[in-house]
């Protein structure tokens, strides 16, 4: 079945430290791939998604490219901020219409100043 | 925009008894709803699929007498564990799947934490 991996956390970082999360994933056919942020005390919300190989998603100085030789989604941000704190989902549609997603287990990510 | 609410945003019961949370989608319709459950740290599974106006579609293991969804109207959609046990005490979260644009993006809610006793 379909199934995401990302890296356990937690993952602390100094101020304009740079970051990746990995993800990786299986899925029947060609999924859509998303991150996804949770602040402390919200709901999840769409961070950046890409939905063909190749394809680089991007917002608020995060970036992910869809490799699909390596099955893989990392997300990286080249300087984080302490606003950047949060837990990351990695997550995969099959069904662009349908959007029934798949999510990995997130990561915490705490940047101190 | 593209707010939805849940309440409680917690809870605590006792065995035994039934225990009802509530969707919302504050800003937009939602013909589509999806209920999950986060285990600590696990990744968020899908219960169940609500769609306004008819039977929720549940994810092969989740049992539907159990959890009860009620999809009533296209901003709200309520989930019911009936005779909750302690092993139902987990994070409910659910998403409102907006059909602005070319993209049907779901929105999620901030959860429920429930505790069964």
């Amino acid at each position: 079945g379909d199934s995401v991996t990302q890296m356990e956390g937690p993952v602390t970082l100094s101020e304009e430290a740079f970051l990746t999360i990995n993800c990786t994933y299986t899925a029947t056919g060609y999924p859509s791939l998303f991150w996804y942020v949770q602040y402390p005390g919200e709901g999840l919300q769409l961070l950046l998604k890409a939905t063909k190989a190749d394809d680089k998603g991007s917002n608020k100085g995060f970036e992910a490219t869809y490799r699909k030789e390596t099955t893989s989604f990392h997300l990286e941000k080249g300087s984080v901020q302490v606003s950047d704190s949060a837990v990351y989902f990695c997550a995969l549609s099959v069904n662009f219409g349908n959007e029934k997603l798949t999510f990995g287990t997130g990561t915490r990510l705490t940047i101190i100043p | 925009g593209a707010v939805v609410s849940q309440h409680p945003s917690w809870v605590i019961c006792k065995s035994g008894t039934s225990v009802k949370i509530e969707c919302r989608s504050l800003d937009f319709q939602a013909t589509t709803m999806f209920w999950y459950r986060q285990f600590p740290k696990q990744s968020l599974m899908l219960m169940a699929t609500s769609n306004e106006g008819s039977k929720a579609t549940y994810e092969q293991g989740v049992e539907k007498d159990k959890f009860l969804i009620n999809h009533a109207s296209l901003t709200l959609s309520t989930l019911t564990v009936t005779s909750a046990h302690p092993e139902d005490s987990s994070f409910y979260i659910c998403s409102a799947q907006s059909d602005r644009g070319s993209y049907n993006e779901q929105f999620f809610g901030p959860g429920t934490r429930l505790t069964v006793l």
